[in-house]
């Protein structure tokens, strides 16, 4: 198993550019989600999804689009970028709830830079 | 709003010291608390707590939760430089969102 994998691992944007994060894991785990680290910050989720199908937004998803049309794919689409979206963004999966009784798996992230 | 805040920030110890580590919460919708240590790169997870007083231990690593009081500890007895690292507690939620705290980046002399 390949596990978590995100691409690209690094990215720079002009202000207003779009484009979108890849995000795909071959453990067929139902729950998947984004999170964005700042420097000093935790991670604060920006969309997740328990299922093919469904999503829902987290604490900070303006400016961020998701859909998750497969159970391996969950791509993450900068509509408009901004400098304030330069993060470190990593994906998650896990096979249940993290909530509640399942280990939740970390992506090795993108490093996203806005100018 | 939901807050989760770890202290202290960041900690330095010598090898073969013992640290404790805090977590307070204040989450509407309370269903489990999560530890993750984070070295290099990606978070890997540690501890889910669900349960008051029952403590859950992993070799040197042990965390337990206060469900009344709302805070969790997380212990490192004996510690040793590969424990030097970010560690996150993050509070589920039973909508499935999960809320991390900043972290306490710790930090072990040799």
């Amino acid at each position: 198993n390949a596990g978590v994998t995100q691409t690209p691992k690094f990215q720079v944007l002009k202000t207003g550019q779009s484009m979108t994060l890849q995000c795909a894991q071959d453990m067929n785990h139902e729950y998947m989600s984004w999170y964005r680290q700042d420097p000093g910050m935790g991670l604060r989720l920006i969309h997740y999804s328990v299922g093919a199908g469904i999503t829902d937004q987290g604490e900070v998803p303006n400016g961020y689009n998701v859909s998750r049309s497969t159970t391996e794919d969950f791509p993450l689409r900068l509509l408009s970028a901004a400098p304030s979206q330069t993060s470190v963004y990593f994906c998650a999966s896990s096979l249940g709830l993290p909530t509640l009784t399942d280990t939740q798996y970390f992506g090795p992230g993108t490093r996203l830079t806005v100018l | 709003e939901d807050k989760v805040v770890q202290s202290p920030l960041s900690l330095v110890v010598h090898e073969g010291d013992t640290v404790t580590l805090n977590c307070s919460y204040e989450v509407t919708n309370f269903r489990s608390l999560l530890w993750y240590k984070q070295e290099k790169k990606a978070p890997t997870f540690l501890f889910m707590l669900t349960s008051s007083g029952i403590e859950k231990k992993s070799g040197r690593l042990s965390s337990i939760l206060d469900k009344k009081e709302l805070f969790s500890i997380l212990n490192i007895t004996a510690t040793q430089t590969g424990d030097s690292a970010i560690y996150l507690c993050a509070v589920g939620r039973r909508d499935d969102k999960i809320i991390f705290g900043k972290g306490t980046r710790l930090h072990i002399l040799p």
